[in-house]
Order: structure tokens, then C-alpha cells, then sequence
């Protein structure tokens, strides 16, 4: 059974904090990793993607993976609250299909 | 880039009536296309992968004879719910993998499906 495990929340931030989202995964073939951000009634939104260990930054935000510990993570440096959202973490399994975390809910206050 | 639509945005339609809804990808050619419904407050849930000019594989669970996909060129499939009750009211997304591209999937805006 593939596995995405990632803390529901809501997670809740002061604007211009940094937000931290953690996603587990359970299988070791995984092989990339994204996350998106879908706001309450759209579909979701690309944000991120992270094939190797260590980290990636754009903008304000950090994807990190580890590998050996199945954790990927998302960092947004000085968050706002157009950033309020679901954060919802992807893992690519072999014939690349993906699944998707439950998602954790991040408020943003002003 | 990338950009994917589905049409229609929502339909609401009658118990026992069948519903297409379209997924294109407008500015690159999908080689995969995937199919997702979304309940509220829950995550997606894969339905089914489609290739271009081949047969969808469906997840377990998800009745292909209910679900009909089709992904007849390399812009365009279609997901049609026959005989649709209202436990099929949900959101369904579609996404898309270009040709070349890496693993990304882009995600259309959505269909927001009731079934009265």
C-alpha cells in the first residue's frame, strides 16, 4: 500500500512567518516528489517539484528531501495571507502514477 | 505553458442521465492524461490513467463500465459518468503530462458534478 502521510493542520502562521509543511512517504521507490497548493474550490496548483536529495528554492519557497528518511518538506519564507491554503504533498511511484497526501491546511494571519 | 481546461466548469443533471465532461490540453500535447474526484474535504483520488490511442487503466474499485474515458488524440480526453446517481456528485479534475516533460502533472480547473 502506497502511503503519503501529511498533518491535516490547519497549520496557522503570523504573516510574514515561515511556514513549515511535512509530508511522509512509505515506499523507497519513490522517485519525485511535488507539492501543490489548491485553494478551497479549484483544482490544484504546481508549486514545487524535487527529484533529488537536499534542497531547492524558488522564491519563497524550499522543498527539502531526504530520501533515506522518506521526508520531504516544504518551506514559505515570509508568508502571506494569499498564501492561505491546502498544501498537498505528491510522490511518484514506478509506472508514474501519483499519489497525493490528504493535504495540510494552512491559515495565514494578518 | 501548460495550460490545461475542462468544460463544462459544473453541470447538474438528473439521476439516470449521463454526463461528459472534456479535458484539453491547449498548448502541448498530452501523451497522459489522468482523471481525479475530489469529495469535500478529502484529497484527490485517482480514477484512472489514460494514454493516447490506448485503453484507460482504471484504480481498483472504479467501475470502467460507469466511467468511461477516452483519450482519443494527444489534446484531448473525456470522461463520461453514465447513469449517473447522486453519490456521484463530486468535483472531477482532470491532468495532464506533456510529451518530454518530467513527471509534472497539470491540473485542469475542475468539474463540480451534481447529480440530483
Amino acid at each position: 500500500q502506497k502511503e503519503v502521510e501529511q498533518n491535516s493542520g490547519p497549520l496557522s502562521v503570523p504573516e510574514g512567518a515561515i511556514a513549515s509543511l511535512n509530508c511522509t512517504y512509505s515506499d523507497r521507490g519513490s522517485q519525485s516528489f511535488f507539492w501543490y497548493r489548491q485553494y478551497s474550490g479549484k483544482s490544484p496548483e504546481l508549486i514545487m517539484s524535487i527529484y533529488s536529495n537536499g534542497d531547492k528554492e524558488d522564491g519563497r519557497f524550499t522543498a527539502q528531501l531526504n530520501k533515506a528518511s522518506q521526508y520531504v518538506s516544504l518551506l514559505i519564507r515570509d508568508s502571506q495571507p494569499s498564501d492561505s491554503a491546502t498544501y498537498l504533498c505528491a510522490v511518484t511511484f514506478p509506472f508514474n502514477k501519483f499519489y497525493f497526501g490528504s493535504g495540510t491546511k494552512l491559515n495565514v494571519k494578518p | 505553458g501548460a495550460v490545461v481546461s475542462q468544460h463544462p466548469s459544473w453541470v447538474i443533471c438528473k439521476s439516470g442521465t449521463s454526463v461528459k465532461i472534456e479535458c484539453r490540453s491547449l498548448d502541448f500535447q498530452a501523451t497522459t492524461m489522468f482523471w481525479y474526484r475530489q469529495f469535500p474535504k478529502q484529497s484527490l483520488m485517482l480514477m484512472a490513467t489514460s494514454n493516447e490511442g490506448s485503453k484507460a487503466t482504471y484504480e481498483q474499485g472504479v467501475e470502467k463500465d460507469k466511467f468511461l474515458i477516452n483519450h482519443a488524440s494527444l489534446t484531448l480526453s473525456t470522461l463520461t459518468v453514465t447513469s449517473a446517481h447522486p453519490e456521484d456528485s463530486s468535483f472531477y479534475i482532470c491532468s495532464a503530462r506533456a510529451r518530454g516533460s518530467g513527471y509534472e502533472q497539470f491540473f485542469g480547473p475542475g468539474t463540480r458534478l451534481t447529480v440530483l
